[in-house]
Order: structure tokens, then C-alpha cells, then sequence
């Protein structure tokens, strides 16, 4: 099983749809949780952090649930812009960065 | 600001070459990474460095070998290349690991024929 794990898509959306990715983790003492997103044959780039509460980011929200051990992320009102990979990655502790495979969204006009 | 670069962008290499890949960061950064990404996986972790003078093995360490002579300065070496080191190689640094964002550099696309 790996460590981290996402569903790789890809999800094909229209503009102004409402997307979630789950992203589950096999490591309970994991510390802490992030978003990246990476554009086609680019860099990743943080699109956010994971706290426990629950987060928002004009229309991105992120949740964790430590007790089942999964991360999800919600995009509301999609964009043509939104199309890319996004990355679930989870800090185990010391030098331990766990970077999921990604799941690949395409939002169409 | 420039943040990470990496150079080359591309580069293909014969079974056997040998090649350094040069990673540069502005930031004073202490920790720095060498990741490769495949289709279907995650970033994998090659090396790390925790500060100047200092590096570590990550998850895939074999066939590779790294410097950090200077604290901008991480270079990632391959002794003599193999097919199953095609791959993209990223390079990254950022403070506290686990704390905040790592910033990566733009990738170097390596093809080993």
C-alpha cells in the first residue's frame, strides 16, 4: 500500500462545477498536510496547507480527518484555470515528505 | 525574485555518461532536496541537505551522488547513467521541513538512451 494515495483521475469538469479530491494516508502520526499544485510539464506550487479546522481559500477548501486519515480538497466554481495536477502531501516527521502521484483535473469551457 | 533554478532544463545522455545537475537557490535557505518524478508516482526523494557542507540519503539514493559545498549551491550527480534514471528531476529548498512550502525549482527532463 502506498503511503499516500489519490484517486489519478483524470476528472473532466465543466466550467462552473464543483470538484473534491480525496487523498488518504497510511501513517497516523502524520504532523502535517498540504496541497500542491502542478501545472503541465511545470514545477509544483503550494496551494495550500491542510490544518485540522478545515480551511478556505476563496474556492478552495480544504479538510482533514485525522480519525480516518484522509485529506480532501473542494474547488467551487471551476475555471479553465483550475486544469492541472494536485498533489496531496503529507510531513511524517523529520525529513519525511510524502508526495501523492496526483490527481489530474481538466475543466472544459 | 529568481527562488530556485535549476540547469539544464533537458538533457539526453548515453548508458554510461556521466552528468552534474546544478541547483541555486536565493532564498538562505538551510534545507535542500533533490526529488524525481515519474509518471504514475510521486515525487521521490533522491538526497537532502540540511545545511551547508551537510547531505543525506532520501528514499532513492543509488546511482546518485550530491555536494553542497555552499549553502545556495546543491549539485546532484549521475556516475554513470542508466535507462531507469530517465526521469524529471526536480530541486527544492525551504525552511523547517513540515512548516511551510518547499519551493522547487523548474525541472530538468533527463532521457538516458
Amino acid at each position: 500500500r502506498k503511503e499516500v494515495e489519490q484517486d489519478p483521475g483524470p476528472f473532466n469538469v465543466p466550467e462552473g462545477a464543483t470538484v473534491a479530491f480525496n487523498c488518504t494516508y497510511s501513517n497516523s502520526a502524520s504532523q502535517s498536510f498540504f496541497w500542491y499544485r502542478q501545472d503541465c510539464r511545470k514545477e509544483p506550487k503550494l496551494l495550500m496547507s491542510v490544518y485540522s479546522s478545515g480551511n478556505e481559500d476563496g474556492r478552495f477548501t480544504a479538510q482533514l480527518n485525522r480519525a480516518s486519515q484522509y485529506i480532501s480538497l473542494l474547488i467551487r466554481d471551476s475555471k479553465l484555470s483550475d486544469s492541472a495536477t494536485y498533489l496531496c502531501v503529507v510531513y511524517t516527521g523529520g525529513f519525511k515528505t510524502i508526495f501523492g502521484a496526483g490527481t489530474r483535473l481538466f475543466v472544459k469551457a | 525574485n529568481a527562488g530556485v533554478t535549476q540547469t539544464p532544463k533537458f538533457r539526453v545522455l548515453k548508458t554510461g555518461q556521466s552528468m552534474t545537475l546544478l541547483c541555486a537557490q536565493d532564498m538562505n535557505h538551510e534545507y535542500m532536496y533533490w526529488y524525481r518524478q515519474d509518471p504514475g508516482m510521486g515525487l521521490r526523494l533522491i538526497h537532502y541537505s540540511v545545511g551547508e557542507g551537510t547531505t543525506a540519503k532520501g528514499e532513492v539514493p543509488d546511482g546518485y551522488n550530491v555536494s553542497r559545498l555552499k549553502k545556495q549551491n546543491f549539485l546532484l550527480g549521475l556516475e554513470s547513467a542508466a535507462p531507469s534514471q530517465t526521469s524529471v528531476y526536480f530541486c527544492a529548498s525551504s525552511g523547517v521541513p513540515g512548516q511551510g512550502q518547499a519551493f522547487f525549482g523548474q525541472g530538468t527532463r533527463l532521457t538516458v538512451v
